[in-house]
């Protein structure tokens, strides 16, 4: 099974630190995502990377940063927490065969609270 | 863009019944469609995928089916049961644009035992 881990369940910080959110997948896929989902919104994307060391903005990427230096290993940033940060964020890995996606796997998400 | 919306927001039904989930979407040119489950304060869990190229994917109690074309899809729950209670989330990744997956806003279902 593919598993897909985040750091946290849950976490506090306060308005103004710097917060790293962390995930890793164990089934060696290329793609990987981080997206905050908030009630009446859905789910929106934050960011994707294709490969390590590559990144993609998605449809909120302000005030988020990324690193993939591993494979594996897909962090978000916070550089300065705010309150409007406060969400749950999920990250969700898949691979690309050929002329379509597999499935998209998805960690058990972390809700963060921004005092 | 393209814009997922799933009818009802809310399903409450006695346990037992069989019951459908709807998803539709705008922009019929995608690469495949999930349904998920997400269960209150936890991440989702993928329960069917449909490539583009095919009409129905089947696992145990449940059957999705994909009209590509009309910009439908559905969600079939046989013989509902009291732990099937959670919200259902159907997601299309499109041909173009950015890699990723367009959510509909869910179904949140109540099996009543």
């Amino acid at each position: 099974d593919v598993k897909v881990t985040q750091s946290s369940r849950y976490l506090v910080k306060r308005t103004g630190e710097k917060v790293f959110l962390e995930c890793v997948q164990d089934m060696d896929h290329e793609n990987m995502f981080w997206y905050r989902q908030d009630p009446g919104l859905g789910l929106r994307l934050i960011y994707f990377s294709y490969d390590v060391k590559m990144k993609e903005k998605g449809d909120i990427p302000e005030g988020y940063s990324v690193s993939r230096e591993k494979k594996e290993r897909f962090s978000l940033i916070l550089e300065s927490a705010s309150t409007n940060q406060t969400s749950m964020y999920l990250c969700a890995s898949s691979v690309w065969t050929g002329s379509s996606y597999n499935e998209q796997f998805f960690g058990p998400g972390t809700r963060l609270t921004v005092l | 863009k393209q814009e997922v919306t799933q009818i009802p927001a809310a399903l409450s039904v006695p346990e037992g019944e069989n019951l459908v989930l709807n998803c539709s979407f705008t922009d019929s040119a995608i690469y495949n469609l999930q349904w998920f489950r997400q269960d209150p304060g936890k991440g989702l869990t993928s329960l069917l995928l449909i490539q583009s190229s095919q009409r129905e994917q089947t696992s145990g109690r449940l059957n999705a089916s994909l009209d590509k074309s009309s910009g439908r899809s559905t969600l079939y729950i046989a013989a509902s049961q009291p732990g099937d209670s959670a919200t259902y989330l159907c997601a299309v990744v499109g041909v173009t644009g950015a890699n990723n997956l367009f959510f509909g806003t869910g179904t949140r279902l109540t099996v009543i035992p």
